[in-house]
């Protein structure tokens, strides 16, 4: 079956210590994308990339890294630099085009740091 | 920059019919969208509007007025597996990025 894939759904980590998120597409998407999720809040992006090797930081980068060494693949790491990072985290693609192509998103994995 | 405005709750009952509101001020509007996401789950497309008027999908319609920056979602015949957060996302053409800008989500309880 064709998705994406997100793992694990929940993560624990402890403060300062730094965590990679996977996301994992077999649609074939160019474009790929990281949102962070907090209660009472919308969708906020972190990072996005529209082509393999390319990437851009969304409007909360700060404290997030990311790679797109893949088509496949966009990994998210949350460093010990981000200062509130327990949140819903949820990757998404897309078709490089323009029209109805919407985003479909991954599953999402909360991380809870303690 | 962008702001997306869409009200934090609402309720209705089994059987009625609902308008969830969504107003949005862009630079670069591309294209409006509206998910409906179930608690602890992903976002899942609903509809998507780029031209003015109404897009009807079975119980679900949606309208978008460009000029007045103004999109609804209209759910009829609500049953209770409607209960869900609609978000309302508005694509920015603007850089070419087309990226979405969401609104902070609808919550929707229906009620028997």
């Amino acid at each position: 079956d064709g998705g994406i894939t997100q793992s694990p759904k929940y993560l624990f980590r402890k403060e300062g210590q730094n965590v990679t998120l996977s996301c994992e597409q077999n649609l074939n998407h160019d474009a790929m994308y990281w949102y962070r999720q907090d209660p009472g809040q919308g969708l906020r992006l972190i990072y996005y990339s529209q082509i393999v090797n390319d990437f851009q930081k969304g409007d909360i980068a700060e404290g997030y890294s990311v790679s797109r060494e893949k088509k496949e693949s966009f990994p998210l790491t949350v460093t010990s630099a981000q200062k509130n990072p327990t949140a819903f985290y949820l990757c998404a693609s897309r078709p490089r085009g323009q029209g109805t192509d919407t985003q479909y998103f991954g599953p999402g994995t909360r991380l809870t740091v303690l | 920059g962008q702001n997306i405005d869409q009200p934090t709750e609402m309720t209705a009952t089994e059987g009625a019919i609902v308008q969830i509101n969504c107003t949005y001020q862009t630079s670069g509007f591309n294209g409006l969208f509206w998910y409906q996401q179930h608690a602890g789950e992903a976002p899942t497309f609903l509809s998507y509007n780029v031209l003015d008027g109404l897009e009807e999908k079975g119980r679900f319609s949606s309208f978008l007025s460009r000029s007045k920056g103004y999109s609804y979602l209209l759910l009829k015949e609500l049953q209770m597996k409607d209960s869900a957060s609609y978000l309302c996302a508005v694509r920015d053409g603007a850089g070419g990025a087309n990226n979405l800008f969401f609104g902070t989500g609808t919550r929707l309880t229906v009620i028997p």
